[in-house]
């Protein structure tokens, strides 16, 4: 499966939409970009996931560049309860697995 | 989204002994089951893939007989750390997709077992 590369951390002000990158460069054509988020001691909570066309539902809006080697995650009014650590992962190659990179540590600030 | 109910949410055990985590699919039947371990300020670390009846598939470095998983049907999947040791203390969450579910369908996750071996 593709890595992904994203910041370590980011600030967002409370209300402001919340924008986070994520690079895969190496992703294949048969592999989904899934976006997931960790609350302190909780486990992942699904966000969104796309192949290639922009996808929109009630939590985020992910938008995938028409190359497909980076996306970007927007929360469009970020809230204290938005701080999380967010994983983007490149998934459905042969291996079947979904991996974990670092993420990012998004901090809502108010 | 769809349930995944882990239990329990907390144990504390005396080194030696064992412990046995649960992982239910509330409202869907999933074929396969993954198991992670999170140590304090990491990210998860994929420990084994679980499928319906048949054995498990562990990752590089992660010892099968010290962590026993079983999937007897496609609700429920086991995870058993025997002989536990204080290093063995850590966060450990499973996630299930939907049977029949490929690239296109999500994963779930469970809230996690902390365990603590003292």
């Amino acid at each position: 499966d593709a890595k992904t590369t994203q910041p370590p951390s980011m600030d967002c002000a409370e209300g402001r939409a919340a924008n986070l990158p994520c690079n895969h460069s190496t992703i294949s054509g048969n592999e989904y970009v899934y976006w997931y988020r960790q609350i302190h001691s909780q486990g992942p909570q699904y966000i969104i996931h796309g192949l290639k066309n922009n996808e929109t539902n009630e939590m985020a809006s992910l938008i995938i560049t028409e190359d497909r080697k980076s996306s970007t995650l927007i929360l469009p009014h970020a809230t204290l309860r938005d701080t999380a650590v967010y994983y983007c992962i490149a998934y459905g190659g042969a291996t079947n697995k979904l991996i974990f990179g670092t993420g990012t540590l998004l901090a809502v600030q108010p | 989204g769809a349930v995944v109910s882990q239990h329990p949410s907390r144990v504390i055990c005396k080194s030696g002994t064992s412990v046995k985590i649960e992982c239910r699919s509330l409202d869907f039947q999933a074929t396969t089951m993954f198991w992670y371990r999170q140590f304090p300020k990491q990210s998860l670390m994929l420990m084994a893939t679980s499928n319906e009846g048949s054995k498990a598939t562990y990752e590089q470095g992660v010892e099968k007989d010290k962590f026993l998983i079983n999937h007897a049907s496609l609700t429920l999947s086991t995870l058993t750390v025997t002989s536990a040791h204080p290093e063995d203390s850590s966060f450990y969450i499973c996630s299930a997709r939907a049977f029949g579910g490929g690239a296109n369908t999500e994963a779930f996750f469970g809230q996690g077992t902390r365990l603590t071996v003292v």
